[in-house]
C-alpha cells in the first residue's frame, strides 16, 4: 500500500517562527499537494508540484513557500507563521494526473 | 476557481435509514471523485466516476455522474454506524492546468446506533 507520511501529527509554533511541514511519499508518485482543511471552508489547495523542483501555486499561496527537491519529499514552509496559519494541513501525492490521490494523515499546527 | 457545492453540510440520522447527498456545479469535469475522511485521518478515495450518466456501486454505496459531467450524488442504503464520517466530493478540471482537483466543502455524516 501506498503510505504518505507526514512527518508531525500535531505542532504548536509562536506568530512569527519560521515553520517546515514535511512530507514523504513512498511510491515514486510524479504528482505531490499540500492543503489546508478549515471548518466550514474545506480542503484548499496551498500548492502542487507535478515534479522534482517543480512547483505551482494552488488556490491560497500566500504566506506559504514549498520544496521539492527529490522525488519523494516535499516541504510545506511558513516563512513567518500567524495566527490565521492555524489550521490542519494535509499532504497528498499521486502517480500522475489520472491516478487517485492517497493522502497522509494530517499534521494539526496551532500558532499562538 | 470552479466552485462544487455540497448538499447537505450535516446530516444526522439513525442506523438503518437511507440517505443521498449531493455535489453540484456550474462547471463541467473531466472526472469526480468521492472520498471519505474519518476524524484524526486524511481522506480516502471512494471511488471516481468519469462517463456522463455513469452509476457505481460499492457494497450499500450508489454514485452517479450526472449527464452533464457537472454534478454527482452518493446514495447510501441501509446506513451504518462506520459509515460516520466526512463525504468530500473533487471535481478534475478538463483542458489547462489539469493537475489540480476542486473538493467540495463536504457533507458530515452522522449514523446514530
Amino acid at each position: 500500500d501506498v503510505k504518505v507520511t507526514q512527518s508531525s501529527r500535531y505542532l504548536v509554533k509562536r506568530t512569527g517562527e519560521k515553520v517546515f511541514l514535511e512530507c514523504v511519499q513512498d511510491m515514486d508518485h510524479e504528482n505531490m499537494f499540500w492543503y489546508r482543511q478549515d471548518p466550514g471552508l474545506g480542503l484548499r489547495l496551498i500548492y502542487f508540484s507535478y515534479d522534482v523542483k517543480m512547483k505551482e501555486k494552488g488556490d491560497i499561496p500566500e504566506g506559504y513557500s514549498v520544496s521539492r527537491e527529490k522525488k519523494e519529499r516535499f516541504s510545506l514552509i511558513l516563512e513567518s507563521a500567524s495566527t490565521n496559519q492555524t489550521s490542519m494541513y494535509l499532504c497528498a501525492s499521486r502517480l500522475n494526473r489520472l491516478e487517485k490521490l492517497f493522502f497522509g494523515s494530517g499534521t494539526q499546527l496551532s500558532v499562538l | 476557481t470552479q466552485l462544487l457545492e455540497q448538499s447537505p453540510q450535516f446530516l444526522s440520522i439513525q442506523e438503518g435509514e437511507n440517505l443521498t447527498v449531493y455535489c453540484n456545479s456550474s462547471s463541467v469535469f473531466s472526472s469526480l471523485q468521492w472520498y471519505r475522511q474519518e476524524p484524526g485521518e486524511g481522506p480516502v478515495l471512494l471511488v471516481t466516476v468519469v462517463t456522463g450518466g455513469e452509476v457505481k456501486k460499492l457494497k450499500r454505496l450508489t454514485f452517479q455522474f450526472g449527464d452533464a459531467r457537472k454534478d454527482s450524488s452518493l446514495h447510501i442504503t441501509a446506513a451504518q454506524p462506520g459509515d460516520t464520517g466526512l463525504y468530500l466530493c473533487a471535481g478534475a478540471h478538463s483542458g489547462g492546468s489539469n493537475y489540480k482537483l476542486t473538493f467540495g466543502k463536504g457533507t458530515l455524516l452522522t449514523v446514530n446506533p
